[in-house]
């Protein structure tokens, strides 16, 4: 079972400031990694998907993935008042592991 | 598409009965997954089906069983329910040959008392 953590929360940041969430995972053979947001009382939906090292962009969401330090992160700028969830890691192997392992999420608060 | 459909949405059940949770989807994907999650915690897989007639389990899948008898429905069944099964029920579903993605269900909130 592939061990997913994430930095603790809640995390409160203002309008317009930078969110920056953390996650780390124990096996060094994982090969795709996620972020869902899940807003209060719902279904958790993917916003971004990283497979190499580096940093992608997507609108205001960066993720970004070091393999070596088994670490992905995922940066909201310009947060607004919507993007308050909870933003949960998830972790997989290649195309034929079956299974996401998801770290226990974050939740991000944006003070208007 | 209606995508991910669950039911029911809500659920009180006294200790010892047993319920169906249903799931269905109408996107032809072989795998389908269940999972549950508790106040303040991610998802925890209870079972998976790779496609009909093939299923295993997950994480926790002690106290559940599943059944996959077509591609589109994937039930899970509580036996002799206990408190500390109530937790919210995810459903979901991912295409095995495109994306990684998960789609998910509703979900269906679940009380045993």
């Amino acid at each position: 079972q592939k061990e997913v953590e994430q930095n603790s929360g809640p995390l409160s940041v203002p309008e317009g400031a930078i969110a920056s969430l953390n996650c780390t995972y124990s096996d060094r053979g994982s090969q795709s990694f996620f972020w869902y947001r899940q807003y209060s009382g719902k279904s958790p939906e993917l916003i971004m998907s990283i497979y190499s090292n580096g940093d992608k962009e997507d609108g205001r969401f960066t993720a970004q993935l070091n393999k070596a330090s088994q670490y992905v992160s995922l940066l909201i700028r310009d947060s607004q008042p919507s993007d308050s969830a909870t933003y949960l890691c998830a972790v997989a192997g290649d195309l034929n592991d079956y299974k996401l392992s998801f770290g226990a999420g974050t939740t991000v608060t944006v003070r208007a | 598409n209606a995508g991910v459909t669950q039911t029911p949405k809500f659920r009180i059940l006294k200790i010892g009965q047993s319920m169906t949770l249903q799931c269905a989807q109408d996107m032809n994907h072989n795998y389908m997954y269940w999972y549950r999650q508790d106040p303040g915690m991610g998802l925890k897989l209870i079972y998976y089906s790779v496609g009909a007639g093939i299923t295993d389990k997950g994480e926790v899948p002690n106290g559940y069983n599943v059944s996959r008898s077509t591609t589109e429905d994937f039930p899970l069944r509580l036996e002799l329910a206990a408190p500390s099964q109530t937790s919210v029920y995810f459903c979901a579903s991912r295409d095995s040959q495109v994306t990684y993605e998960q789609y998910f269900g509703p979900g269906t909130r679940l009380t045993v008392t």
